[in-house]
């Protein structure tokens, strides 16, 4: 039992580069969702999803678009790369799409920068 | 090496005393809330969470109380090991009905031997 790969762990992108994170879980989960993880900010949310074909926004969902054809897939994409989206993202996962309860299971991350 | 948290409010503590991390929430209709540990390089990790019906809560080693007046949370850890550095995060459902963690900065944990 994987739990949540996230694929690529690395990346440098220019600027105007666009490109996939890949995120896939096989818990069966309903509920999906992309985080960006910045120095002194915290996690913030960019988007997520409640089960296969319903997506939603985030906090800070400008220049990410995600789909979700399936269950144990949601990947995100940059549409055109920027300084700004210099980030460590994680996405996680959890059973009840309603609430978190036991919490959520996050992936290891992708390292990516932007130059 | 890992960059996130550089600009962390960090606590150090000696091995073997309790630590406690506080975080402040601000909204009044959260009513679910999860810490997680979070190690260099790796993604956050539950610890424990609680509801806005109760006041406290514990597990192994661990136990959050919850300040609805305040808009307040802590997490106690006690007897601190060396595997108990990281950065901890408090996470708030600001959301009622939806899945939307809202995420604090974060507090560094350093243990010194």
């Amino acid at each position: 039992n994987a739990g949540v790969t996230q694929t690529p762990k690395f990346q440098v992108l220019k600027t105007g580069q666009s490109m996939t994170l890949q995120c896939a879980q096989d818990m069966n989960h309903e509920y999906m969702s992309w985080y960006r993880q910045d120095p002194g900010m915290g996690l913030r949310l960019i988007h997520y999803s409640v089960g296969a074909g319903i997506t939603d926004q985030g906090e800070v969902p400008n220049g990410y678009n995600v789909s979700r054809s399936t269950t144990e897939d949601f990947p995100l994409r940059l549409l055109s790369a920027a300084p700004s989206q210099t980030s460590v993202y994680f996405c996680a996962s959890s059973y009840n799409s309603a609430r978190a309860e036991g919490g959520y299971t996050f992936g290891s991350g992708t390292r990516l920068t932007v130059v | 090496g890992e960059s996130v948290g550089l600009h962390l409010p960090t606590l150090s503590v000696q091995e073997g005393d309790n630590s406690i991390i506080n975080c402040a929430y601000s909204n009044s209709a959260s009513d679910y809330f999860i810490w997680y540990k979070q190690e260099s390089g790796k993604g956050p990790q539950f610890i424990i969470d609680i509801r806005s019906n109760m006041d406290k809560r514990q597990g192994q080693r661990v136990t959050v109380l919850l300040n609805k007046t305040v808009k307040h949370l802590s997490l106690q850890i006690a007897a601190t090991q060396p595997g108990d550095s990281a950065v901890y995060f408090c996470a708030e459902n600001r959301i009622q009905g939806a899945q939307k963690l809202v995420f604090g900065q974060g507090t560094r944990l350093t243990i010194n031997p």
